[in-house]
């Protein structure tokens, strides 16, 4: 069965730093790699995906993943946080080998940063 | 840009009643799917639909659940009973297409409150 881990409930990082958010996942297969944003009170935003070809995956607001496959890992990052940035984020894989037809999400349960001006 | 909506934004209802989440997904994608986050845990997937039916459901999706594509642009998620592990957040999702290129746009989701 797939999953995903995300070791930090919560990241704090001063305004202009590099931000890092880590994730590492478990499927069987060549893995489908997503990250969401999540603000207060609102739905999850997609923020980029990795399927295939170069390991680092640019993605909306300045975000960027760097998959690393022998380290089973997505992290993501932010080469300038902003106080905007301040929300939940969530990791997800997609099991390319799992319910064709379906191709639903596993989260991981997800991180808050927390941007301080 | 088109969105994922759903109604309400709130729901409470007492143990034992039915409710009824809609959804209105993204008018050209064919697969829909809904997902739920119970406070301050994870997202959890509970079924997806294609094609008029269900193509996939977790463990979580019980006889107490069911989907329905009433007409070409509302996606519901009744449950028949609800108890109060059912509280949580319930997101409605959409895709346009099966391929790996395709991500799923979520809708800002209902919380459902069972008292």
């Amino acid at each position: 069965a797939q999953s995903v881990a995300q070791p930090e409930d919560q990241v704090n990082v001063a305004e202009g730093n590099p931000l890092t958010v880590k994730c590492t996942y478990s499927v069987s297969g060549n893995p489908y790699l997503f990250w969401y944003v999540q603000y207060p009170n609102r739905g999850l935003q997609f923020l980029l995906k990795y399927i295939t070809g170069d390991n680092l995956v640019k993605g909306s607001y300045g975000f960027e993943a760097e998959f690393n496959k022998s380290q089973t890992s997505f992290h993501l990052k932010k080469p300038s946080a902003l106080v905007s940035d301040s929300a939940l984020y969530f990791c997800a894989v997609r099991d390319p080998k799992s319910g064709a037809g379906s191709y639903q999400l596993t989260f991981g349960k997800g991180t808050k940063l927390s941007v301080i001006p | 840009e088109p969105e994922v909506t759903q109604t309400p934004s709130h729901q409470v209802t007492q143990m034992g009643q039915e409710v009824i989440l809609r959804c209105v997904p993204i008018s050209n994608h064919l697969y829909f799917y809904w997902y739920r986050q119970i406070l301050g845990q994870k997202v959890e997937f509970l079924v997806s639909f294609y094609n008029n039916e269900i193509s996939e459901k977790s463990e979580i999706f019980d006889d107490q659940f069911s989907v329905e594509r009433p007409d070409g642009s509302n996606f519901t998620l009744k449950i028949r009973s609800t108890k109060l592990e059912d509280s949580a957040m319930y997101f409605c999702a959409s895709r346009e297409g099966l391929g790996p290129s395709y991500e799923q746009y979520f809708g800002p989701g209902t919380r459902l409150t069972v008292t």
